[in-house]
Protein backbone atom coordinates (compact mmCIF):
# COMPACT_ATOMS: atom_id res chain seq x y z
CA UNK A 1 0.00 0.00 0.00
CA UNK A 2 0.97 3.51 -0.89
CA UNK A 3 1.81 5.41 2.24
CA UNK A 4 1.84 8.86 1.87
CA UNK A 5 2.54 10.34 5.33
CA UNK A 6 2.35 14.40 7.18
CA UNK A 7 4.30 15.39 10.00
CA UNK A 8 1.28 16.98 11.95
CA UNK A 9 -2.97 16.51 11.57
CA UNK A 10 -3.04 19.86 13.46
CA UNK A 11 -0.68 22.75 13.92
CA UNK A 12 -0.85 26.37 15.39
CA UNK A 13 0.90 29.32 15.09
CA UNK A 14 0.97 32.56 15.05
CA UNK A 15 1.28 35.58 12.52
CA UNK A 16 4.93 36.09 11.15
CA UNK A 17 6.11 32.44 12.47
CA UNK A 18 7.94 30.44 10.11
CA UNK A 19 6.11 27.30 9.38
CA UNK A 20 7.95 23.73 8.16
CA UNK A 21 4.88 20.95 6.85
CA UNK A 22 6.86 17.87 5.77
CA UNK A 23 5.89 15.23 3.43
CA UNK A 24 7.00 11.94 3.13
CA UNK A 25 5.86 8.91 1.02
CA UNK A 26 7.23 5.44 0.69
CA UNK A 27 6.49 4.35 -3.12
CA UNK A 28 9.76 5.60 -4.81
CA UNK A 29 7.11 8.22 -6.59
CA UNK A 30 9.25 11.20 -8.76
CA UNK A 31 6.06 13.65 -8.81
CA UNK A 32 4.84 15.01 -5.38
CA UNK A 33 2.65 18.09 -4.69
CA UNK A 34 1.33 20.60 -2.08
CA UNK A 35 -2.62 21.80 -1.87
CA UNK A 36 -4.20 23.44 -0.04
CA UNK A 37 -8.10 23.22 0.10
CA UNK A 38 -10.43 25.99 1.69
CA UNK A 39 -14.49 25.38 1.68
CA UNK A 40 -15.69 26.71 -1.77
CA UNK A 41 -11.96 27.19 -3.58
CA UNK A 42 -11.43 23.35 -3.59
CA UNK A 43 -8.40 22.08 -4.12
CA UNK A 44 -5.52 24.43 -5.46
CA UNK A 45 -2.36 23.73 -6.52
CA UNK A 46 0.49 25.33 -4.49
CA UNK A 47 4.36 23.69 -5.71
CA UNK A 48 5.07 20.61 -7.04
CA UNK A 49 8.18 18.33 -7.88
CA UNK A 50 8.98 16.06 -10.15
CA UNK A 51 12.14 14.99 -9.08
CA UNK A 52 15.03 15.44 -6.43
CA UNK A 53 16.00 19.05 -6.07
CA UNK A 54 13.43 20.37 -8.94
CA UNK A 55 9.96 22.48 -8.21
CA UNK A 56 7.63 23.96 -10.14
CA UNK A 57 4.96 26.80 -9.15
CA UNK A 58 1.43 25.95 -9.00
CA UNK A 59 -1.59 28.43 -9.41
CA UNK A 60 -1.08 30.02 -5.88
CA UNK A 61 2.67 29.80 -5.02
CA UNK A 62 2.78 33.24 -3.72
CA UNK A 63 3.53 33.34 0.25
CA UNK A 64 4.82 29.36 0.11
CA UNK A 65 8.70 28.03 -0.83
CA UNK A 66 9.13 24.10 -1.11
CA UNK A 67 12.07 21.87 -0.47
CA UNK A 68 12.78 18.58 -1.93
CA UNK A 69 16.15 17.31 -1.04
CA UNK A 70 15.17 13.38 -1.18
CA UNK A 71 13.03 11.98 -3.11
CA UNK A 72 10.67 10.53 -0.61
CA UNK A 73 10.41 14.26 1.19
CA UNK A 74 9.09 16.85 0.21
CA UNK A 75 8.54 19.96 2.23
CA UNK A 76 6.27 22.97 2.23
CA UNK A 77 7.83 26.35 3.79
CA UNK A 78 5.75 29.18 5.00
CA UNK A 79 8.54 32.15 5.57
CA UNK A 80 6.24 34.28 7.55
CA UNK A 81 2.97 33.17 8.25
CA UNK A 82 -0.05 35.21 7.45
CA UNK A 83 -4.24 34.59 8.45
CA UNK A 84 -5.09 33.95 5.16
CA UNK A 85 -2.55 31.50 5.01
CA UNK A 86 -5.07 29.08 7.56
CA UNK A 87 -6.08 25.87 5.63
CA UNK A 88 -6.00 22.44 5.16
CA UNK A 89 -2.89 21.61 3.37
CA UNK A 90 -2.34 17.97 1.59
CA UNK A 91 0.00 16.97 0.26
CA UNK A 92 0.04 14.29 -2.92
CA UNK A 93 2.56 11.66 -4.50
CA UNK A 94 1.58 10.36 -7.88
CA UNK A 95 2.31 6.93 -10.02
CA UNK A 96 1.24 7.37 -13.22
CA UNK A 97 -2.35 8.63 -13.16
CA UNK A 98 -3.05 7.69 -9.44
CA UNK A 99 -2.36 10.68 -7.20
CA UNK A 100 -2.15 9.38 -3.28
CA UNK A 101 -2.70 12.26 -0.85
CA UNK A 102 -1.77 11.93 2.70
CA UNK A 103 -3.87 13.23 5.95
CA UNK A 104 -3.86 16.42 5.65
CA UNK A 105 -2.25 19.07 8.29
CA UNK A 106 -5.01 21.81 9.28
CA UNK A 107 -3.24 24.78 9.91
CA UNK A 108 -4.42 27.77 12.02
CA UNK A 109 -2.21 31.05 11.78
CA UNK A 110 -3.50 33.11 14.76
CA UNK B 1 -13.64 31.00 -16.64
CA UNK B 2 -12.53 28.67 -14.22
CA UNK B 3 -10.09 25.54 -15.73
CA UNK B 4 -12.39 22.69 -14.10
CA UNK B 5 -16.27 23.46 -13.13
CA UNK B 6 -18.22 21.50 -10.90
CA UNK B 7 -21.99 22.10 -9.30
CA UNK B 8 -21.18 22.16 -5.63
CA UNK B 9 -24.03 20.91 -4.56
CA UNK B 10 -25.29 19.42 -2.21
CA UNK B 11 -27.29 16.43 -3.76
CA UNK B 12 -29.81 14.71 -1.50
CA UNK B 13 -30.87 11.27 -2.70
CA UNK B 14 -33.07 8.63 -1.16
CA UNK B 15 -31.66 5.26 -1.06
CA UNK B 16 -31.20 3.02 -4.37
CA UNK B 17 -32.05 6.34 -6.34
CA UNK B 18 -29.59 7.02 -9.34
CA UNK B 19 -27.60 10.21 -9.33
CA UNK B 20 -25.22 12.15 -11.95
CA UNK B 21 -22.86 14.87 -12.07
CA UNK B 22 -21.20 16.88 -14.22
CA UNK B 23 -17.83 18.25 -14.81
CA UNK B 24 -16.66 20.87 -16.90
CA UNK B 25 -13.22 21.53 -18.20
CA UNK B 26 -11.58 24.37 -20.25
CA UNK B 27 -8.38 23.29 -21.94
CA UNK B 28 -9.45 20.92 -24.83
CA UNK B 29 -5.83 19.59 -24.88
CA UNK B 30 -6.50 17.94 -21.86
CA UNK B 31 -5.45 14.26 -22.05
CA UNK B 32 -6.58 12.63 -18.85
CA UNK B 33 -9.60 12.92 -16.70
CA UNK B 34 -10.23 11.23 -13.00
CA UNK B 35 -12.85 10.67 -10.69
CA UNK B 36 -11.79 11.23 -6.59
CA UNK B 37 -13.91 10.55 -3.66
CA UNK B 38 -13.60 12.32 -0.33
CA UNK B 39 -15.03 11.60 2.73
CA UNK B 40 -15.86 14.28 5.18
CA UNK B 41 -12.55 15.47 6.92
CA UNK B 42 -10.52 12.69 4.95
CA UNK B 43 -8.16 12.81 2.10
CA UNK B 44 -9.34 12.73 -1.35
CA UNK B 45 -8.79 8.85 -2.74
CA UNK B 46 -9.24 7.88 -6.88
CA UNK B 47 -12.43 6.46 -7.32
CA UNK B 48 -11.91 5.95 -11.42
CA UNK B 49 -9.89 6.69 -14.02
CA UNK B 50 -12.46 8.13 -17.02
CA UNK B 51 -11.55 6.99 -20.50
CA UNK B 52 -12.29 7.66 -23.93
CA UNK B 53 -14.75 4.59 -24.01
CA UNK B 54 -16.41 5.21 -20.95
CA UNK B 55 -15.33 2.65 -18.39
CA UNK B 56 -17.81 1.07 -15.66
CA UNK B 57 -16.71 -0.24 -11.73
CA UNK B 58 -20.10 -1.99 -10.64
CA UNK B 59 -22.85 0.86 -9.26
CA UNK B 60 -20.54 3.23 -10.78
CA UNK B 61 -20.03 4.56 -14.42
CA UNK B 62 -17.97 7.72 -16.07
CA UNK B 63 -17.73 8.92 -19.20
CA UNK B 64 -16.07 11.46 -21.36
CA UNK B 65 -17.83 13.68 -23.98
CA UNK B 66 -14.76 15.84 -25.27
CA UNK B 67 -16.55 17.43 -28.21
CA UNK B 68 -18.36 19.33 -25.24
CA UNK B 69 -15.59 19.08 -22.36
CA UNK B 70 -17.11 17.36 -20.04
CA UNK B 71 -16.98 14.75 -17.95
CA UNK B 72 -20.11 12.53 -15.96
CA UNK B 73 -20.16 10.05 -13.17
CA UNK B 74 -23.06 7.98 -12.30
CA UNK B 75 -23.22 6.42 -9.74
CA UNK B 76 -26.72 3.49 -9.67
CA UNK B 77 -28.46 2.06 -6.11
CA UNK B 78 -27.01 4.48 -4.33
CA UNK B 79 -26.46 3.30 -0.76
CA UNK B 80 -25.51 5.57 2.51
CA UNK B 81 -22.17 4.66 1.98
CA UNK B 82 -22.12 6.36 -1.09
CA UNK B 83 -22.10 10.02 1.20
CA UNK B 84 -19.25 12.00 0.23
CA UNK B 85 -17.75 14.72 -2.23
CA UNK B 86 -17.22 13.83 -5.34
CA UNK B 87 -13.91 15.80 -7.33
CA UNK B 88 -13.25 15.54 -10.57
CA UNK B 89 -10.02 16.19 -11.77
CA UNK B 90 -8.21 16.88 -15.47
CA UNK B 91 -4.36 16.33 -16.21
CA UNK B 92 -2.77 19.22 -17.44
CA UNK B 93 0.32 21.11 -17.64
CA UNK B 94 2.49 17.98 -19.67
CA UNK B 95 0.97 15.31 -17.96
CA UNK B 96 2.87 16.87 -14.46
CA UNK B 97 -0.03 17.88 -12.73
CA UNK B 98 -4.06 17.43 -11.53
CA UNK B 99 -6.59 20.52 -11.49
CA UNK B 100 -9.38 19.53 -9.21
CA UNK B 101 -13.23 21.13 -9.54
CA UNK B 102 -14.50 22.28 -6.07
CA UNK B 103 -16.40 19.03 -5.82
CA UNK B 104 -19.71 18.04 -5.36
CA UNK B 105 -21.35 16.84 -2.24
CA UNK B 106 -23.39 13.96 -2.41
CA UNK B 107 -26.02 13.40 0.46
CA UNK B 108 -27.87 9.76 0.66
CA UNK B 109 -30.81 9.34 2.67
CA UNK B 110 -32.71 6.96 4.11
Amino acid sequence: DVKVTQSSRYLVKRTGEKVFLECVQDMDHENMFWYRQDPGLGLRLIYFSYDVKMKEKGDIPEGYSVSREKKERFSLILESASTNQTSMYLCASRKRHEQFFGPGTRLTVL
Amino acid sequence: RKEVEQDPGPFNVPEGATVAFNCTYSNSASQSFFWYRQDCRKEPKLLMSVYSSGNEDGRFTAQLNRASQYISLLIRDSKLSDSATYLCAVETGGGNKLTFGTGTQLKVEL
